[in-house]
């Protein structure tokens, strides 16, 4: 098992840019979320998906910010403008659906924004 | 919303002390999580709790889940340098998949 995989593991990029974090959740989990953690906010959950379908975006912070999940092994967190203040690592992790277990974390994206 | 607060927020420690660190909430929750991050790493889920009293171990870890089903206890026994980290507790919101995670207590621990 390969666990929750992520990338890329940095990324810098200019105030304005299009930034793409990619995240492919455990084979036969099927729901995946998104996390952002900062050092002011801790670990804060953007958006999960169950079965491909979003269920609940209430965290994510601006129209800037959107997520995508075409099929059960592939998901995509956009932010289109990015600013300095979106900064961060991004986190992806994925579970069963076993709601009991939680969940399994990616390594994470350490997103800078100049 | 809700807050789990974790405390203490850091720690030094000498190896081969044991350190205790806690979590509480103002509201009730049915499933409390542990978690540990090591640098550069993501979150790996270190106990489970389901039931308000439980006492569960993992090697030198134990962790309670409070009667009152507002807190839980993290204990490590004998630590040694790789237990350096941010431990994180982590509650379910309930009706949902979200977990809301605490705030963390960074542990460092001293040769």
């Amino acid at each position: 098992d390969a666990g929750v995989i992520q990338s890329p593991r940095h990324e810098v990029t200019e105030m304005g840019q299009e930034v793409t974090l990619r995240c492919k959740p455990i084979s036969g989990h099927n729901s995946l979320f998104w996390y952002r953690q900062t050092m002011m906010r801790g670990l804060e959950l953007l958006i999960y998906f169950n079965n491909n379908v979003p269920i609940d975006d209430s965290g994510m912070p601006e129209d800037r910010f959107s997520a995508k999940m075409p099929n059960a092994s592939f998901s995509t967190l956009k932010i289109q403008p990015s600013e300095p203040r979106d900064s961060a690592v991004y986190f992806c992790a994925s579970s069963t659906g076993g709601l009991l277990l939680g969940y399994t974390f990616g390594s994470g994206t350490r997103l800078t924004v100049v | 919303g809700q807050q789990l607060n974790q405390s203490p927020q850091s720690m030094f420690i000498q190896e081969g002390e044991d350190v205790s660190m806690n979590c509480t909430s103002s509201s009730i929750f049915n499933t409390w999580l542990w978690y540990k991050q090591d640098p550069g790493e993501g979150p790996v889920l270190l106990i489970a709790l389901y039931k308000a009293g439980e006492l569960t171990s993992n090697g030198r870890l134990t962790a309670q889940f409070g009667t009152t089903r507002k807190d839980s206890f993290l204990n490590i026994s004998a630590s040694i340098p790789s237990d350096v980290g941010i431990y994180f507790c982590a509650v379910r919101l309930s009706g949902t998949y979200k977990y809301i995670f605490g705030t963390g207590t960074r542990l460092k621990v001293l040769a």
